[in-house]
């Protein structure tokens, strides 16, 4: 059971170029989750998903774009990467407890520098 | 705007001292408070979690208080370790929504 699992674990991309992370959880999890965490600033949602092709937007949507295809997977884009988007990667899952969603899983992160 | 307001930033303590990290929230509608710890170069996990129909709960040497009417929940470890150094990071969420809001963290140190 490796949980919540994240590719690449480090990038360096140049500005104006794209990319694609990768999350994968083998938890059966209902919700998956995107944030980004800058220092002081804790941990921001950019995008995240209830269930397999749902997804919403979180508090800082911009710049990125987000896919769920099959329920195990969960992908964040950057169509056109800024130096504002250096920052390290989390993705999460959590299951339906309820009607509501209890403990977030997280993964190892992606530490992504943009140049 | 900050939904869960976290302080202090960073935080030294000597080793078998108790640390205090306290959080407040503005949201009535929230009713799940976890606490993650996370150490360098890892993911946040979850450490601890209290429902507002408590106002304590304690697991080991790690405690939540959660005050209610002032809208207030703080993180408690008794007999701090040099191996609780790690960032710690309120968060609260609705029963019915499916979003959390995390504080912006607390650096804690604990010196031998």
């Amino acid at each position: 059971n490796a949980g919540v699992t994240q590719t690449p674990k480090f990038r360096v991309l140049k500005t104006g170029q794209s990319m694609t992370l990768l999350c994968a959880q083998d938890m059966n999890h209902e919700y998956m989750y995107w944030y980004r965490q800058d220092p002081g600033m804790g941990l921001r949602l950019i995008h995240y998903s209830v269930g397999e092709g749902t997804t919403a937007k979180g508090e800082v949507p911009d710049g990125y774009n987000v896919s769920r295809l099959k329920k195990q997977n969960f992908l964040l884009g950057l169509e056109s990467a800024a130096p504002s988007q250096t920052s390290v990667y989390f993705c999460a899952s959590s299951y339906l407890h309820g009607t509501g969603v209890e403990t977030q899983y997280f993964g190892p992160g992606t530490r992504l520098l943009v140049l | 705007q900050q939904q869960v307001k976290q302080s202090p930033q960073s935080l030294i303590v000597q080793k078998g001292g108790i640390s205090i990290i306290n959080c407040a929230y503005e949201n009535t509608a929230f009713d799940y408070f976890p606490w993650y710890q996370q150490f360098p170069g890892k993911g946040p996990a979850l450490l601890i979690a209290i429902r507002p129909d408590v106002s304590e709960k304690k697991e080991g040497r790690f405690t939540i208080s959660f005050n209610k009417s002032a809208k207030q929940f703080s993180l408690h470890i008794m007999d701090s370790q040099p191996g609780d150094s790690a960032t710690y990071f309120c968060a609260a969420s609705r029963d019915t929504g499916n979003q959390f809001y995390f504080g912006t963290g607390t650096s804690l140190t604990v010196i031998p």
